[in-house]
Order: structure tokens, then C-alpha cells, then sequence
């Protein structure tokens, strides 16, 4: 199975600030279709995780511009332009190239300072 | 709008078997696969399998081979959880999910609360 780690588990930014997330999967992510299937979700305590960007880059309807995806193969980062409070919770990356399973990453808290 | 709600919270006791539904509307129930996963306090969700709605083929994660059983019913646009043979460390929440047939997964179920204790 392919593992996808985080980094860093915990992540303290203060409010205005960028921050930036890694995933590194065990594997590459590009399919054989040519796309690298790699998204973000941010979850908030007592919530169900929320997608924020599809297929490396891709943001969800309704998703902030401060969130921006980018990466390839087997490194992929998560950036917040500037943090805000509404930003704080668990973010999560996962991989959707090898079928059937999707694998979630450990997760990466943000807590705002 | 698309929506997956699931059932109540459960709480069992070890060797018990649970069986979580996910009511999907909103969209075409048989279009798409609905996943399963479980999440632990602290963790990130672990999969559990998957269901392909019109087919009703079905896989499912090695860790849980021959404890989970995923099905569903069309007439009633909801998909099933079945796990069997209960431990502590089964507690967890459990969610459906709606793959986007773009390698990942869009909506979620708001999750279900199955708690393992004697």
C-alpha cells in the first residue's frame, strides 16, 4: 500500500502569516491516464473533512484563493497565503492514483498563535 | 444538493456485530462508488472499502477482510457497513463518502459514532 507522510504534524502560525504543509508519498502519484490524483481536506473538530483542492492544484467551489496546491510525483505542498482563524483545525492530504483504496495521510494540525 | 446522511450512534459490546447506513440523495446513487472509512480520535480516516452502487461489486481493505461487509440498496439510494466481531479498538468514527470519479472523494456523511464496550 502507499504511504503518504506529513510534515510537520503540528504546525503553530500566527494570524496574517503564510504556512505550508508537505505530503510525501511512498509511491509516485502519477496514473497511467497522465493526472496525479493528490488532494487536501481540512477538518475542524467534531466535523467531517471538507475537500479544498483536487488533482494537485485544483480548488473546490467556494474554497479561498489563499489556499494553493502544488507538486508532483511524489512531493506535494499545501499553501495558506495568510492565515486566518477560520483556518485552524487538521489538514490532511490523500492519494487517489492506486485504485481501490484512497489513502489519507496522518494528518497536520494548524493552530493559530 | 448532493447529501449522504448516516445513521445514529451505536455503542456495543466486544463480539458484537454493527451496521452502519449512508442515505445518499441528490445526485445519481448509481453513478458513483461510495467509500467507507474510519476515523480514530487523533488519527487521519482509514479505509475501509468501497461499493460500486450499480454493480453492488465491492472491495475492502485487507485489515478488515472477513469482518466488513459493504452493500447496498438501490431502491432506497443508501449503502451499508457491516462489521463484525467488535473489539475496543474498532471505536471510531465511521463515514461514507461519495468518489467524484476523478481520483478522490467530494461529500461526506456527517459520521457515525460506534463506540466498543463492555
Amino acid at each position: 500500500d502507499v504511504v503518504m507522510t506529513q510534515s510537520p504534524l503540528s504546525l503553530p502560525v500566527i494570524l496574517g502569516q503564510p504556512a505550508s504543509i508537505s505530503c510525501r508519498s511512498s509511491q509516485s502519484l502519477v496514473h497511467s491516464d497522465g493526472n496525479t490524483y493528490l488532494s487536501w481536506f481540512h477538518q475542524r473538530p467534531g466535523q467531517s473533512p471538507r475537500r479544498l483542492i483536487y488533482k494537485v492544484s485544483n480548488r473546490d467551489s467556494g474554497v479561498p484563493d489563499r489556499f494553493g496546491g502544488s507538486g508532483s510525483g511524489t512531493d506535494f505542498t499545501l499553501e495558506i497565503s495568510s492565515v486566518e482563524a477560520e483556518d485552524a483545525g487538521v489538514y490532511y492530504c490523500m492519494e487517489g492514483t492506486h485504485w481501490p483504496s484512497f489513502i489519507f495521510g496522518q494528518g497536520t494540525k494548524l493552530e493559530i498563535k | 444538493q448532493v447529501q449522504l446522511v448516516q445513521s445514529g450512534a451505536e455503542v456495543k459490546t466486544p463480539g458484537a456485530s454493527v451496521k452502519v447506513s449512508c442515505k445518499a440523495s441528490g445526485y445519481s446513487f448509481t453513478a458513483h462508488y461510495i467509500h467507507w472509512y474510519r476515523q480514530a480520535p487523533g488519527q487521519g480516516p482509514e479505509w475501509m472499502g468501497r461499493i460500486h452502487p450499480n454493480s453492488g461489486a465491492a472491495n475492502s481493505a485487507q485489515n478488515f477482510q472477513g469482518r466488513v461487509t459493504i452493500t447496498r440498496d438501490t431502491s432506497i439510494t443508501t449503502a451499508y457497513m457491516e462489521m463484525t466481531r467488535l473489539t475496543s479498538d474498532d471505536t471510531a468514527v465511521y463515514y461514507c463518502t461519495r468518489d467524484d470519479r476523478a481520483g478522490s472523494v467530494d461529500y461526506w456523511g456527517q459520521g457515525t459514532l460506534v463506540t466498543v464496550s463492555s
